[in-house]
């Protein structure tokens, strides 16, 4: 069964960048095949797609945050890293990384973490 | 992006009712859809794909249909478990993106 965990600093600064980890368990980024996408949820609201990255390092970006966003993968560590820059307050959100289900970048969202809380204050 | 529009927003319904929630593509997704289940403070679970497959080990109460640009989610027996927020998920194009959220309430 695989496993998803984010982690990060739950309170970041207005113009400092977000960084967030997802670790993985029960299976490895470095076996292939899937992609492995990062999702936020602003408080009472819906779900926006931020981007994906694949094993071997290729990423695709919401075109919305594209100018902001890094995702990378550590295969040694079995983790992927998503780097948002220049927060405001609208970043505030829940983000969650998640899992396609297929191999194939069309492809729905089966696993999922349970979310991490990230506010924008100073 | 294509914009996804779900219909209701919100819906009471009793345990027991057959419910239907739509989705709308702003343009044709062919049978790239998916569905979610959200319960408050949990992530979301993913219950259909491809439009009408059903996720392993969720009820087959919950049934999806449609094709183009025109979606359907069915609850045919509502259960308690059942009450909670719906998303549909196009992946046709890049960005994937969700629809609003349908809120289905207890009446």
């Amino acid at each position: 069964q695989v496993q998803l965990q984010e982690s990060g600093p739950g309170l970041v600064k207005p113009s400092q960048t977000l960084s967030l980890t997802c670790t993985v368990s029960g299976g490895s980024i470095s076996s292939g095949g899937y992609y492995w996408s990062w999702i936020r949820q602003h408080p009472g609201k819906g779900l926006e797609w931020i981007g994906y990255i694949y094993y071997s390092g290729s990423t695709y970006y919401n075109p919305s945050l594209k100018s902001r966003v890094t995702i990378s993968v550590d295969t040694s560590k079995n983790q992927f890293s998503l780097k948002l820059s220049s927060v405001t307050a609208a970043d505030t959100a829940v983000y969650y990384c998640a899992r396609s289900l297929s191999y194939s970048s069309s492809s729905s969202l089966f696993y999922w973490g349970q979310g991490t809380l990230v506010t924008v204050s100073s | 992006a294509i914009r996804m529009t779900q219909s209701p927003s919100s819906l009471s319904a009793s345990t027991g009712d057959r419910v239907t929630i739509t989705c709308r593509a702003s343009q044709g997704i062919s049978s790239y859809l998916a569905w979610y289940q959200q319960k408050p403070g949990k992530a979301p679970k993913l219950l259909i794909y491809a439009a009408s497959t059903l996720q392993s080990g969720v009820p087959s109460r919950f049934s999806g249909s449609g094709s183009g640009t025109d979606f359907t989610l069915t609850i045919s027996c509502l259960q308690s478990e059942d009450f909670a927020t719906y998303y549909c998920q196009q992946y046709y194009s890049y960005p994937p993106t969700f629809g609003q959220g349908t809120k289905l309430e207890i009446k």
